[in-house]
């Protein structure tokens, strides 16, 4: 039984550089979520999708972000011209609809130097 | 609007000692409520959660909670702490019909010989 799964796992990138993560969400489950940690905190929720619509997106998902999931099953969250600010661990959920259990992956935790 | 508190964010306790995590929510609506563990550099492991069924929730590890109404509560007990206890534990908020849930800022469990 495959849970989710990010990649990368980590990621070094200069202020202003463009950085794509990765999630495959557990197969057949529809929702997938994603949120963001920065040290000391719990996970913030950014956005989430039903099969390939995005539903919601948090205000803390900027004009910078984007995130898509254009098949319904594998998604991945862009972050143009990034920012020290942005550093953190951004970690991907997936549920079955109708179930409000939400699994976690690895998370890919991110530095902006 | 929802949210979580988590009182204390460091709890220390002996091997074989009592475990209490403590986590008051407040929600305008009936909650489902989640622990879930989180040890370095990893993603978010469900302990337990709670869906409106039984009050006490018995999770993997020995893990249980209790579901109190009354006290807006759900903290996290273990009879006998283990070493391998030692991580950081999140508890969550969420509700039928909105996807993301709403974590507490959690509560790293340190565990001494």
């Amino acid at each position: 039984d495959t849970g989710v799964s990010q990649d990368p796992r980590h990621k070094i990138t200069k202020r202003g550089q463009n950085v794509t993560f990765r999630c495959d969400p557990i197969s057949e489950h529809n929702r997938l979520y994603w949120y963001r940690q920065t040290l000391g905190q719990g996970p913030e929720f950014l956005t989430y999708f039903q099969n390939e619509a995005q539903l919601e997106k948090s205000r803390l998902l900027s004009d910078r972000f984007s995130a898509e999931r254009p098949k319904g099953s594998f998604s991945t969250l862009e972050i143009q011209r990034t920012e020290q600010g942005d550093s953190a661990m951004y970690l991907c959920a997936s549920s079955p609809t109708g179930v409000e259990t939400q699994y976690f992956g690895p998370g890919t935790r991110l530095l902006v130097l | 609007a929802q949210s979580v508190t988590q009182l204390g964010s460091h709890v220390s306790v002996s091997e074989g000692a009592l475990v209490l995590l403590r986590c008051n929510y407040s929600s305008s609506v009936p909650p489902y409520l989640f622990w879930y563990v989180q040890y370095p550099n990893q993603g978010l492991q469900l302990l337990l959660k709670y869906t409106s069924a039984a009050t006490l929730v018995k999770g993997i590890n020995d893990f249980e909670a209790e579901f109190k109404k009354s006290e807006t509560s759900f903290h996290l007990t273990k009879p006998s702490a283990h070493m391998s206890d030692a991580a950081e534990y999140f508890c969550a908020v969420g509700y039928t019909g909105f996807q993301k849930l709403v974590f507490g800022t959690g509560t790293r469990l340190l565990v001494s010989p």
